[in-house]
């Protein structure tokens, strides 16, 4: 069965440090991948998304960036956080091939302070 | 058009009544619609999803309505139970698009 890992599941990091969320998926290959931010109360912002290793689309421009550098491994990353960063983060994947649902990650509550 | 607008925000049920949920959507090129349910501290979650080729789909006590000439659908839930308080998500997809869009999200709210 299909599995996805993100962590860590909390985080609290100072203003101008680095940032690194690591997301993982067992199970299936070649899916798609998607990292989204969700604000307290709010929806879900997609920041990036990958249809395939190397392949990088951003949504949002901001200070994040995201990288795919193996088949089933997603990473989002910062050189330096920013207060506005803080928020909850989660990655999704979906089947590659056809429309479906996604399957999300427990998420990473990110706090800046 | 991508854009999934989802209503209402906020919805406030008793124990046994049903919860409704409708979301509307522009582009005639989604061919497939989720309902997620997201738990507080939690990753949404897949509930029930449908395609334009039918009108209805049940699960228990959750059925989506789909209305595709007003390009509209919709969640009910029957018989919600205070363990049905969530935020739930509607979501639009097209085949190949890689990405769904999402609406802004409900919070339901089951009184015992």
């Amino acid at each position: 069965s299909q599995t996805i890992h993100q962590w860590p599941a909390t985080l609290v990091q100072p203003v101008g440090s680095p940032l690194s969320l690591e997301c993982t998926v067992e199970g299936t290959s070649n899916p798609n991948l998607y990292w989204y931010r969700q604000a307290a109360g709010r929806g879900l912002q997609l920041l990036f998304y990958s249809v395939g290793i190397g392949q990088i689309s951003s949504e949002v421009p901001q200070n994040l960036s995201a990288s795919r550098p193996q088949d089933r491994q997603f990473i989002l990353s910062s050189k330096k956080l920013l207060l506005s960063d803080s928020g909850f983060y989660l990655c999704a994947w979906s089947v590659g091939d056809r429309a479906s649902g996604y399957t999300f990650g427990s998420g990473t509550r990110l706090t800046v302070v | 058009q991508q854009q999934v607008k989802q209503s209402p925000q906020s919805l406030i049920v008793q124990k046994g009544g049903i919860s409704i949920i409708n979301c509307a959507y522009e582009n005639t090129a989604f061919d497939y619609f989720p309902w997620y349910q997201q738990f507080p501290g939690k990753g949404p979650a897949l509930l029930i999803a449908i395609r334009p080729d039918v009108s209805e789909k049940k699960e228990g006590r959750f059925t989506i309505s789909f209305n595709k000439s007003a390009k509209q659908f919709s969640l009910h839930i029957m018989d919600s139970q205070p363990g049905d308080s969530a935020t739930y998500f509607c979501a639009a997809t097209m085949q190949f698009a890689g990405k769904s869009t999402f609406g802004d999200g409900t919070t339901l709210t089951v009184k015992p």
